[in-house]
């Protein structure tokens, strides 16, 4: 089956400008995590949605956002863009949260702001 | 949150068995050992995890310490292509969700 895609895969933005990013998830997956990855922090967890609903949340600020639609597609989006969100945003998904074995990610989307 | 330590790099060559050790100290009862591995300019990739006793499966075996203060992935033949960062996590669920809270990770080469 197909794996988790994300949309798109490469993006420039210039500081103050918002961003959505998409995120597909294996069919049958009704749980979507969101993970950025830079060389300084590592990867971090962002949030997790299930049932549209926002599960678990890590520690960013407000700017960085996100939704679940009813097909378990999930976006997240970031507002007022910082030279310091320029990373690799990665989602992965999984069958239910609290779910414990294998989350699948997929290739990321990486964001570079100017 | 329980953390994880790895080693920052190992070299193995290949076709030879490779152990990647990793030290959980602060493990709850709980917390489950999970194994991701990332390929350059890819996603991280689910291993194998485990809780109390040891796991094999088609890529790699986890070998868990019987204090569960410390875990090490197996993989028993090295091949190129298992050239990666691999991270050990340790996942808590709670309020029916977890997050994997990733270390800095091992980055394993592998020499032909």
């Amino acid at each position: 089956k197909a794996g988790v895609t994300q949309t798109p895969r490469y993006l420039i933005k210039t500081r103050g400008q918002q961003v959505t990013l998409s995120c597909s998830p294996i069919s049958g997956h009704r749980s979507v995590s969101w993970y950025q990855q830079t060389p300084g922090q590592g990867l971090q967890f962002l949030f997790e949605y299930f049932s549209e609903t926002q599960r678990n949340k890590g520690n960013f600020p407000g700017r960085f956002s996100g939704r679940q639609f009813s097909n378990s597609r999930s976006e997240m989006n970031v507002s007022t863009l910082e030279l310091g969100d320029s990373a690799l945003y990665l989602c992965a998904s999984s069958l239910a949260p609290g779910a414990v074995g294998e989350q699948y990610f997929g290739p990321g989307t990486r964001l570079t702001v100017t | 949150d329980a953390k994880t330590t790895q080693p920052n790099s190992m070299e193995s060559n290949e076709e030879e068995p490779v152990h990647l050790p990793c030290n959980h100290s602060t493990i709850s009862g709980t917390d489950y050992i999970h194994w991701y591995r990332q390929l350059p300019s890819q996603g991280p990739e689910y291993v194998i995890h485990g809780l109390t006793s040891n796991v094999n499966n088609r890529m790699a075996s986890l070998a868990i310490a019987e204090d569960r203060k410390s875990s090490t992935l197996i993989l028993h033949r090295a091949t190129l292509r298992d050239a990666a960062v691999y991270y050990c996590i340790l996942s808590r669920s709670g309020a029916g969700s977890y997050q994997l809270t990733f270390g800095k990770g091992t980055k394993l080469s592998v020499i032909p």
